[in-house]
């Protein structure tokens, strides 16, 4: 069965950055891309971006120039972090999966007739001084 | 980028009760959308993809439909552990956007 463990610092101070990993168990790691989503208390959630194992990157442009996710195929981990922090990056931070659907033998993209099909544990992230 | 929006956003039912959650796209998305379901404290769990395929292990009182801009999600008969919080996502177009969310409550 699969399993995404994330870890990370959980109380960070404004203008920090936030430094998260998530590691995956069982399964295939090339097969799909590894997304992360937040969610601030009492809210609704945010896609913050994904990555495959090329390295290959999306990320929302909301956030796009404070993140960047990075991945370690050799551990089957994939990180993210996320700078110059303020209250309102406070949230709870999930890891997750979505199957890779391969075009013309080589694009890879995200398959968009599937869903985030695995998820992790989540990580409490508050921003406060 | 793809707005989504739910309605309602409460919904408050009684066990048996058949429940329905619509989700509306912004423009046309096919059908590149999921559904999940969240109880507090946890993580998301993939329900529906694809806007009418249930993910497997999902109870078969989930069902979805819709393509293009407007998709539901149905419960044909409501059950205490179906008491949560829906979310559709479309995967449609960078970046996935979510709803915002439906809660369904007790009566």
């Amino acid at each position: 069965q699969v399993q995404l463990q994330q870890w990370g610092a959980g109380l960070l101070k404004p203008s920090e950055t936030l430094s998260l990993s998530c590691a995956v168990y069982g399964g295939s790691f090339s097969g799909y891309y590894w997304s992360w989503i937040r969610q601030p208390p009492g809210k609704g959630l945010e896609w913050i971006g994904q990555i495959n194992h090329r390295g290959s990157t999306n990320y929302n442009p909301s956030l796009k120039s404070r993140v960047t996710l990075s991945i370690d195929t050799s551990k089957n981990q994939f990180s993210l972090r996320l700078g110059s922090l303020t209250a309102a990056d406070t949230a709870v931070y999930y890891c997750a999966r979505v199957p890779i659907k391969i075009y013309g033998g080589a694009i890879l993209v995200p398959d968009p007739d599937s869903g985030l099909d695995v998820w992790g544990q989540g990580t409490t992230v508050t921003v406060s001084s | 980028d793809v707005q989504l929006t739910q309605s309602p956003s409460f919904l408050s039912a009684s066990v048996g009760d058949r429940v329905t959650i619509t989700c509306r796209a912004s423009q046309g998305i096919t059908t590149y959308l999921a559904w999940y379901q969240q109880k507090p404290g946890k993580a998301p769990n993939l329900l529906i993809y694809g806007a009418s395929t249930l993910q497997s292990g999902v109870p078969s009182r989930f069902s979805g439909s819709g393509s293009g801009t407007e998709f539901t999600l149905t419960i044909s008969s409501l059950q205490p552990e179906d008491f949560a919080t829906y979310y559709c996502q479309q995967l449609d177009s960078y970046p996935f956007t979510f709803g915002p969310g439906t809660k369904v409550d007790i009566k």
